[in-house]
């Protein structure tokens, strides 16, 4: 049982937005601790998608998109394609457990 | 462009100690940044090992400390991690990241390191 709650699969069509949930709690994302989004393509390592709760490194495209309020952080992904399935994972820090505590991630289908 | 390349055996005895090594080209390991691993059992989701500084300081997880060590070699640009008294729990995709600001922005490709009888 993970400390940070991620839906374990959303689906969506060509196109559409979705939006992936990351549920934590007053010792971690509440507490004002960043939240970060990673994706992992099938057989690769995960790779960086969302820093500090909203920032995109450098070569994420703009439909990627991280928001953050009380003890939730959200990603969306708008403009669905084909390429986007994989698995997502959220990432922040819990003061009471003194460790980097990962979501159990989402596996996204494209339709 | 900083790259991270892990390197060590695929194939650990239980009850014995895995080891594997991350070296760091493109960038230095001293630097601001901390220096990670990361594992991944088959089919499940990610767990965060622990982490060094270039200085020699450590923060490791609470459920694997008693076993862990992390050590730098900044003459060789590199990171190890060792796990000792595996077992078949141990089992998975080790990885190697560069720590920045919190977020883990460099991965390594990944080990699978299986614990056998």
């Amino acid at each position: 049982q993970s400390v940070l709650t991620q839906p374990p699969s959303v689906s969506g069509a060509p196109g559409q937005r979705v939006t992936i949930s990351c549920t934590g709690s007053s010792s971690n994302i509440g507490a004002g601790f960043h939240v970060h989004w990673y994706q992992q393509l099938p057989g690769t390592a995960p790779q960086l998608l969302i820093s500090g709760d909203t920032n995109r490194p450098s070569g994420v495209p703009d439909r990627f998109s991280g928001s953050k309020s009380g003890t939730s952080a959200s990603l969306a992904i708008t403009g669905l394609q084909a390429e986007d399935e994989a698995d997502y994972y959220c990432q922040s820090y819990d003061s009471s457990l003194s460790l980097v505590v990962f979501g159990g991630g989402t596996k996204l289908t494209v339709l | 462009q900083v790259q991270l390349q892990q390197s060590g055996p695929g194939l650990v005895k239980s009850s014995g100690t895995l080891s594997l090594t991350c070296a760091v080209s493109g960038g230095s390991i001293i630097s601001t940044n901390w220096w990670s691993w990361v594992r991944q059992p088959p089919g499940k989701g990610l767990e965060w090992i622990g982490e060094i500084y270039h200085g020699g300081s450590t923060n490791y997880n609470p459920s694997l400390k008693s076993r862990v060590s992390i050590s730098v070699d900044k003459s060789k640009n590199q990171f190890s991690l060792k796990l000792s008294s595996v077992t078949a729990a141990d089992t998975a995709v080790y990885y190697c990241a560069r720590t920045a600001a919190a977020a883990l922005d460099y991965w390594g490709q990944g080990t699978l390191v299986t614990a056998s009888s």
